[in-house]
């Protein structure tokens, strides 16, 4: 069964940093990987995703995610985080599964951005 | 846009009370999701469906059933609601099998007492 890690539980950066949340993926195939973000209150939404091709991947909101087979890691990046960034964000994995497809989630990163 | 709508925020119940958490979406997508969300947790995945009729248990399918008898709408079940189902409940769809790209409810927020 696939299964997901997310090492870093809470992390805080300071406006105008560079930002790094860490994914760690097992999955006996190649994997289908994402990124989501939950902002307080709301729903989830898609920030990336990779499939396959080019193991870098850019996103919405300035967010890029790299894949590393050899790690079996999809970290998120961002250059330069904003204030508005501050949310929970989630890694998945996705497999296809009896009709369907299912995702499985890691436990989430909170990140607190300091202005 | 596709929208997922689930139609109680908050719910606040009694210990052994039949619960049902609603979610609709209007895009004709196949697929229907129900996942708990956990502090410490993340979401785990309690049913899903995909089509009329059918479903699938998911990781935590224990204490919870479904129902999809239209195409737009699942229901999640708790047949005897307990306090340890107090959770953050997300609805989520996607067109089909080869979608992964889920759009996500809002959230109901349910307490047992």
């Amino acid at each position: 069964a696939q299964s997901v890690t997310q090492p870093d539980i809470h992390i805080t950066v300071s406006e105008g940093a560079s930002l790094e949340l860490r994914c760690n993926y097992s999955y006996g195939a190649t994997p289908y990987l994402f990124w989501y973000v939950q902002s307080p209150g709301q729903g989830l939404q898609l920030l990336l995703k990779y499939f396959s091709g080019d193991t870098l991947v850019q996103g919405i909101k300035g967010f890029e995610a790299e894949f590393k087979r050899s790690q079996s890691s999809f970290n998120l990046r961002k250059p330069s985080v904003h204030w508005s960034d501050a949310a929970e964000y989630f890694c998945a994995v996705g497999a296809l599964t009896g009709g369907g497809n299912k995702l499985t989630f890691g436990t989430g990163t909170q990140l607190k951005v300091e202005l | 846009d596709v929208k997922v709508t689930q139609s109680s925020r908050y719910l606040v119940k009694r210990t052994g009370e039949k619960v049902f958490l609603e979610c609709v979406q209007d895009m004709d997508h196949e697929n229907m999701f129900w996942y708990r969300q956990d502090p410490g947790l993340g979401l785990r995945l309690i049913y899903f469906s995909y089509d009329v009729k059918m479903k699938e248990k998911g990781d935590i399918p224990e204490g919870y059933s479904v129902s999809r008898e239209k195409k737009e709408r699942f229901s999640l079940i708790l047949e005897s609601a307990s306090t340890n189902q107090t959770s953050m409940y997300l609805c989520a769809s996607n067109r089909d099998s080869t979608d992964y790209g889920y759009t996500f409810g809002s959230g109901t927020r349910l307490t047992v007492v």
